[in-house]
């Protein structure tokens, strides 16, 4: 079964502090990997996604993701936080027309 | 062009009782999707839709069930509710291709007594 594993359930970084939210996978074939941010009481906004070619992938509000086959990983990066990236971070993998999710990160950023 | 818009956005049920969880899209999208949410378990897929008249289960359909009679409409129905549907409903949708991106509605609070 696939399966998503976001080991980090809170993080809390200073404000223009580089970031790093690990994401791991477990699926046979590439998958097909998305990451959303969720502020409060809001639904889901895609951050970026990476279906194939190269495996750093930009996506909105400065985030990046690396996508690495060897270690089933699609960690999601950014180099300075801003206050306004306090929000839960999900990890999601797509398997035909299933999508998992992983149980989320909440980012906290201090002053 | 409204997106994905979802009804009601909180809601109380007494468990037994039956209600649908009603969600739209304006964009058409082929595929559509209906996930919940509980703390610390990220979304789960609950009911999925490539199209109208076409549905298939997801990770957790029990106690629930959908239909697509048109391309627009994907309903979630709670036939009768328990305490364990307590959460917070999310539907979703895009064109179906692979990497297409998902667009979510805002949600709807459910809470079962």
């Amino acid at each position: 079964a696939q399966s998503v594993t976001q080991p980090d359930i809170h993080i809390t970084v200073s404000e223009g502090a580089s970031l790093e939210l690990r994401c791991n996978y477990s699926y046979g074939a590439t998958p097909y990997l998305f990451w959303y941010v969720q502020s409060p009481g809001q639904g889901l906004q895609l951050l970026l996604k990476y279906f194939s070619g190269d495996t750093l992938v930009q996506g909105i509000k400065g985030f990046e993701a690396e996508f690495k086959r060897s270690q089933s990983s699609f960690n999601l990066r950014k180099p300075s936080v801003h206050w306004s990236d306090a929000a839960e971070y999900f990890c999601a993998v797509k398997n035909f027309n299933k999508f998992y999710f992983g149980s989320g990160t909440k980012l906290n950023v201090k002053p | 062009n409204a997106g994905v818009t979802q009804t009601p956005k909180f809601q109380v049920l007494k468990t037994g009782q039956s209600m649908t969880l009603q969600c739209a899209q304006d964009m058409n999208h082929e595929y559509m999707s209906w996930y919940r949410q509980d703390p610390g378990m990220g979304l789960r897929l609950i009911h999925y839709s490539v199209g109208a008249g076409i549905t298939d289960q997801g990770e957790v359909p029990n106690g629930y069930n959908v239909s697509r009679s048109t391309t627009e409409d994907f309903p979630l129905r709670l036939l009768s509710a328990a305490p364990s549907q307590t959460s917070v409903y999310f539907c979703a949708s895009s064109y179906g291709r692979a990497g297409d991106t998902q667009y979510f509605g805002p949600g709807t609070r459910l809470t079962v007594l």
